[in-house]
């Protein structure tokens, strides 16, 4: 089974604050995305890595950056965070998209509340 | 942009049939995901439909039609489990990357 593992199940910090969020599969998969997920706005991709080293923007990357130094982590950065960064952060993975995708495995969501 | 459009919330009774929609702009989809998500959980992976059609797995079925952008989740034999949220995702053509609707909270009721 793949095992996608997000570092904190919760998280409480300061504005202003740098925060980190981990995540690490165990399955190989080149493909590893971040989302936020808000009540009635879904889930919203913050940033997404094909391979090592390589990121692409989503639809919602201010406020946010990304590292992928090795291909089973994949790190989110609030490099300051703020109060309207409160969310639910779920990181999925999913094998290599080619002309039609594979599903995407989720970890169990990192809950970020910002004072 | 690339909406995806669900209801917000939905309510039915153990043992019935009951239809989620899903509807999309048609420009840029390369298929249509559903998952099920349970309060406090992940989502999990409930259909995949590429071509236009029906297809069933068990209880759910998962239907699409890629010229008028819609598509439907048939979940029959309702349990209590079966409450929780339901996304629809579609694939968006230039990276392959998922965009998901809102969801659909669904109540099943004794």
């Amino acid at each position: 089974d793949v095992k996608v593992t997000q570092s904190s199940r919760y998280l409480v910090k300061r504005t202003g604050e740098k925060v980190f969020l981990e995540c690490v599969q165990d399955m190989d998969h080149e493909n590893m995305f971040w989302y936020r997920q808000d009540p009635g706005l879904g889930l919203r991709l913050i940033y997404f890595s094909y391979d090592v080293k390589m990121k692409e923007k989503g639809d919602i990357p201010e406020g946010y950056s990304v590292s992928r130094e090795k291909k089973e982590r994949f790190s989110l950065i609030l490099e300051s965070a703020s109060t309207n960064q409160t969310s639910m952060y779920l990181c999925a993975t999913a094998t290599r998209l080619e002309r039609v995708t594979g599903e995407l495995f989720f970890g169990e969501g990192s809950r970020l509340t910002v004072l | 942009g690339q909406n995806i459009d669900q209801p917000t919330e939905m309510t039915a009774t153990e043992g019935a049939i009951v239809q989620i929609n899903c509807t999309y702009q048609t420009s840029g989809f390369n298929g249509l995901f559903w998952y099920q998500q349970h309060a406090g959980e992940a989502p999990t992976f409930l259909s995949y439909n590429v071509l236009d059609g029906l297809e069933e797995k068990g209880r759910f079925s998962s239907f699409l039609s890629r010229s008028k952008g819609y598509s439907y989740l048939l979940l029959k034999e309702l349990q209590m489990k079966d409450s929780a949220s339901y996304l629809c995702a579609g694939v968006s053509g230039g990276y392959n990357k998922l965009i998901f609707g809102a969801g659909t909270r669904l109540a099943v009721h004794p």
